[in-house]
């Protein structure tokens, strides 16, 4: 039969604008966190991660947020460039195992 | 190239047939995992290795499945009697543990299954 995914939420920006990815978790114990890209026909992409015990960390050109009081991580992407276009995948790790949540797929506008 | 590799790509199937695949970790990483991904989802743990032990099995799919990694280098993971709802993405990643490690798992290309 045919196969049908899940509508992934989706993030439209222009190019050149920041972008905002959001992530609910589930476990507060969770003792880290991992924000990863996928592009069509590859396997994930690691960006950046972040302890439990922090709330805030940057990278180049990203910054991620921790909000443990209300179970909510975010992505930042500044000056949003068409090679960002992917999915991207928020985890959260206990031990060596990653949980992964949905995803939500970026689209750049020209 | 000194990423993971995963061989096969692709791999078609008949339902009823047994499948194999290989990863080959990055080099200087003793953890090795697999995952799973279906259409539209993330992915989805299955089992870990540190060097050659098998550490996680329990989030294997059923008694079908089943992984090694006997010289604690690369692993295989294996599918006895295929059927339709296996066909996914299976996605294989190491990483390193030792004082100065990170979290990050780093992730092969991938050999996506399908069942016929």
């Amino acid at each position: 039969g045919e196969s049908v995914g899940l509508h992934l939420p989706t993030l439209s920006v222009q190019e050149g604008d920041n972008s905002i990815i959001n992530c609910a978790y589930s476990n507060s114990a969770s003792d880290y966190f991992i924000w990863y890209k996928q592009e069509s026909g590859k396997g994930p992409q690691f960006i950046i991660d972040i302890r439990s015990n922090m709330d805030k960390r940057q990278g180049q050109r990203v910054t991620v947020l921790l909000n443990k009081t209300v179970k909510h991580l975010s992505l930042q992407i500044a000056a949003t460039q068409p090679g960002d276009s992917a999915v991207y995948f928020c985890a959260e790790g206990r031990a060596q195992k990653l949980v992964f949540g949905q995803g939500t797929r970026l689209t750049i506008n020209p | 190239d000194t990423g993971v590799s995963q061989d096969p790509r692709h791999k078609i199937t008949k339902r009823g047939q047994n499948v194999t695949f290989r990863c080959d970790p990055i080099s200087e990483h003793n953890r090795l995992y697999w995952y799973r991904q279906t259409l539209g989802q993330g992915p989805e743990f299955l089992t870990y290795f540190q060097n050659e032990a098998q550490l996680e099995k329990s989030r294997l799919l059923s008694d079908r499945f089943s992984a090694e990694r006997p010289k604690g280098s690369f692993s295989t993971l294996e599918i006895q009697r295929t059927e339709q709802g296996d066909s996914a993405m299976y996605l294989c990643a190491s990483s390193f543990s030792g004082q100065l490690a990170g979290y990050e798992q780093y992730f092969g290309p991938g050999t996506r299954l399908t069942v016929t």
